[in-house]
C-alpha cells in the first residue's frame, strides 16, 4: 500500500526565503506526482503535475523535482512572499491502481513571515 | 475560466438527516472524485466514476453513503443517516481522462457538520 509522507508538517520562514517542501512516498511505481496548494477553508490548486519520467518541472517561482528511485520529491519555491503562506500536499497515483486514484500526504502548513 | 462546482459550500445539519451534495464538473470532464478531508485522516478517496459510470467506491462506508452521477453535468453524494463522525470537508475533483496526464482539478469543497 502507497504511504505519502511530508516533513515538517508546518513550516514558518521569514519573507524573502526560499522555501524547501518534502514528500516521500514508499512504492516507486508512480504514474506522476502531483502538488497543490490549500488555502484555510478552500478547495485545492494544482500547482504542479511532474510525469514519473521527468525529473524537473517549473512554473514561476516553483520547481519541483522527482527521484523515483528514492521515493522523494522536493517543492522549491523561491524568494518567499506572505502570498505564499498555506497547506502544500503532494499527491501520487499508483500505475497498478485502476482509474488515477490520488493517494495524498498529510500536507506542509506554511507561514511566511513580512 | 472553467472550474469545478460543489454545493452546498456549507451544511450544518442535525444527526440522523438526509444530507446531499452536489458537484459540477469541468465541462469535457469525464472522471469525477469524491474525497473527504479531516484533521485525523487528511484526504481520503470516497468513490469515483468514468463516463457516469462507478469504478471504485471502496472508500466509502456503503451502509449510509452512496455516490451517482445522473448525467455527465452532475454528481452527487448522499448519506442517509448522517452521524457526528461524518463531519469533514467533501471535496469533489475532475479529470479529462487522458488530458494533461490525468491532472486533477479540484473544487472548493462542502464543509459538513453533524450535529
Amino acid at each position: 500500500k502507497q504511504e505519502v509522507t511530508q516533513i515538517p508538517a508546518a513550516l514558518s520562514v521569514p519573507e524573502g526565503e526560499n522555501l524547501v517542501l518534502n514528500c516521500s512516498f514508499t512504492d516507486s511505481a508512480i504514474y506522476n506526482l502531483q502538488w497543490f496548494r490549500q488555502d484555510p477553508g478552500k478547495g485545492l490548486t494544482s500547482l504542479l503535475l511532474i510525469q514519473s519520467s521527468q525529473r524537473e518541472q517549473t512554473s514561476g517561482r516553483l520547481n519541483a523535482s522527482l527521484d523515483k528511485s528514492s521515493g522523494r520529491s522536493t517543492l522549491y519555491i523561491a524568494a518567499s512572499q506572505p502570498g505564499d503562506s498555506a497547506t502544500y500536499l503532494c499527491a501520487v497515483p499508483m500505475i497498478k491502481a485502476a482509474g488515477n486514484k490520488l493517494t495524498f500526504g498529510g500536507g506542509t502548513r506554511v507561514l511566511v513571515k513580512p | 475560466d472553467a472550474r469545478v462546482t460543489q454545493t452546498p459550500r456549507h451544511k450544518v445539519t442535525e444527526m440522523g438527516q438526509e444530507v446531499t451534495m452536489r458537484c459540477q464538473p469541468i465541462l469535457g470532464h469525464n472522471t469525477v472524485f469524491w474525497y473527504r478531508q479531516t484533521m485525523m485522516q487528511g484526504l481520503e478517496l470516497l468513490a469515483y466514476f468514468r463516463n457516469r459510470a462507478p469504478l471504485d467506491d471502496s472508500g466509502m462506508p456503503k451502509d449510509r453513503f452512496s455516490a451517482e452521477m445522473p448525467d455527465a453535468t452532475l454528481a452527487t453524494l448522499k448519506i442517509q443517516p448522517s452521524e457526528p463522525r461524518d463531519s469533514a470537508v467533501y471535496f469533489c475533483a475532475s479529470v479529462k481522462w487522458g488530458f494533461r496526464y490525468n491532472e486533477q482539478f479540484f473544487g472548493p469543497g462542502t464543509r459538513l457538520t453533524v450535529l
